[in-house]
């Protein structure tokens, strides 16, 4: 069993939509959650930071995390086509390195 | 303000040659870490520096892979005599201070192909 996983998609939406994005862990370890957008072929962009369970909304993003169920969620509300990308969960256990990632969720918004 | 450069953007490289990936960290960031990236899979951490020191190197493989961040200059990821199986887009990060999760920006990449 994978550390992190995350189900690669794609995932096709029209635009407007709520976006619901999934990972699960194994490690109850873990503290950090975060969640970072890619766009094709450039790195990372940092989108969500979460310590321990609860929620966190910024702007159309809000971020869930579950440590009982072990399952972090990323929520995209009135998704646009910028919003089309791969989005990946990473999660640590002290926070600031060693991060785990998931392989990413690529989404498609369809205007 | 300058992000997080990486050079070179695309590499070749013919199976035993040396690959060597720069970084230079966003200014006034001490801190840098570099990741692999396999097609289909997430980002695997490597190795985690500051300057002249290496901290966490417990993501590197253990042969052929190095790194270093000099008191000058950028951070090096040295491969040598790569294989078909180092093909892969290497990033690097950076922060401003040690523990900063919030604060980690990555580059946009350096992808090598081995031939």
């Amino acid at each position: 069993q994978k550390e992190v996983e995350q189900d690669p998609g794609p995932l096709s939406v029209p635009e407007g939509a709520i976006v619901s994005l999934n990972c699960t862990y194994s490690n109850s370890a873990f503290q950090y959650f975060m969640w970072y957008r890619q766009y094709s072929r450039k790195g990372p962009e940092l989108l969500m930071y979460t310590y321990s369970s609860g929620n966190k909304e910024d702007g159309r993003f809000t971020a869930q995390v579950d440590k009982s169920s072990k399952y972090i969620s990323l929520f995209i509300r009135d998704s646009q086509p910028s919003d089309s990308a791969t989005y990946l969960c990473a999660m640590s256990v002290t926070g600031g390195q060693n991060f785990v990632f998931g392989p990413g969720t690529r989404l498609s918004v369809l205007p | 303000n300058a992000g997080v450069m990486q050079n070179p953007r695309h590499l070749v490289r013919r199976r035993g040659q040396e690959a060597r990936l720069r970084c230079s960290p966003m200014k006034g960031h001490s801190h840098v870490y570099w990741y692999r990236q396999l097609p289909e899979e997430g980002l695997k951490f490597m190795v985690y520096l500051q300057k002249e020191n290496i901290i966490d190197e417990s993501g590197m493989p253990k042969e052929r892979f190095s790194a270093e961040f000099p008191k000058e200059g950028p951070s090096i990821l040295r491969i040598q005599q790569v294989v078909r199986g180092d093909s892969a887009a290497y990033f690097c990060a950076s922060s401003p201070q040690l523990g900063s999760t919030d604060t980690q920006y990555f580059g946009p990449g350096t992808r090598l192909t081995v031939l």
